[in-house]
């Protein structure tokens, strides 16, 4: 089962406009990661934000994390048509003794030129 | 290598026959991850190595699945009997290890087509 849940499930903007996807999980939290895969490739890890942290930035993306709601977000400013792919959410959690990350369903972002 | 490397990229086989999927992490990373990733969904944990050994296989969608690790680095999956559900890219990723997962490097996947 999932334990991210990413919202909305595809967006489509113009190049320029800021992008906001969200993410909503269910259990507690060692840290939330957020990766990016364009199509047919493989995932590339973006950004990891721990669940002490509240906010972390890392040039044009910007993370939040409210661990009380149980959800992130991932902000990208003055997108480009380069930033087109799928973007994932990605919880670290205690699962049977073991930690592992558990992905979304991902949001599939469109910038147009 | 300098990156997650698996093997074959694409493979197209028959209902029935077996299929064996090779991951090779990279060097230095004990942990290894396989994940399922079916056409515009999210990725599927299927089996996590720490070493040689799988603590956690919780996520093989049938027995018809096995995964093993040698020496600390490549490891294989194996799908025998293969369906046409089975049809997807099946993603490695490494990491170090730690108390807490942190970032994942993935491979390119291989993608499986069952006919």
């Amino acid at each position: 089962s999932q334990q991210g849940e990413e919202d909305p499930q595809a967006l489509s903007i113009q190049e320029g406009e800021n992008a906001t996807m969200n993410c909503s999980y269910k259990t507690s939290i060692n840290n939330l990661q957020w990766y990016r895969q364009n199509s047919g490739r493989g995932l590339v890890h973006l950004i990891l934000i721990r669940s002490n942290e509240r906010e972390k930035h890392s040039g044009r993306l910007r993370v939040t994390l409210d661990t009380s709601k149980k959800s992130s977000s991932l902000l990208i400013t003055a997108s480009r048509a380069a930033d087109t792919a799928s973007y994932f959410c990605a919880t670290d959690t205690l699962y049977g003794g073991y930690n592992k990350l558990i992905f979304g369903a991902g949001t599939r972002l469109a910038v147009h030129p | 290598g300098a990156g997650v490397s698996q093997s074959p990229s694409n493979k197209v086989t028959e209902k029935g026959k077996d299929v064996e999927l090779r991951c090779d992490p990279i060097s230095g990373h004990t942990a290894l991850y396989w994940y399922r990733q079916s056409l515009g969904q999210g990725l599927e944990f299927l089996i996590y190595f720490q070493g040689n050994s799988a603590p956690d296989k919780s996520g093989l969608p049938s027995d018809r699945f096995s995964a093993e690790r040698t020496g600390g680095s490549v490891s294989t999956l194996t799908i025998q009997r293969t369906q046409q559900e089975d049809s997807a890219v099946y993603l490695c990723a490494s990491s170090f290890t730690g108390s807490n997962t942190g970032e994942l490097f993935f491979g390119e996947g291989s993608r499986l087509t069952v006919l």
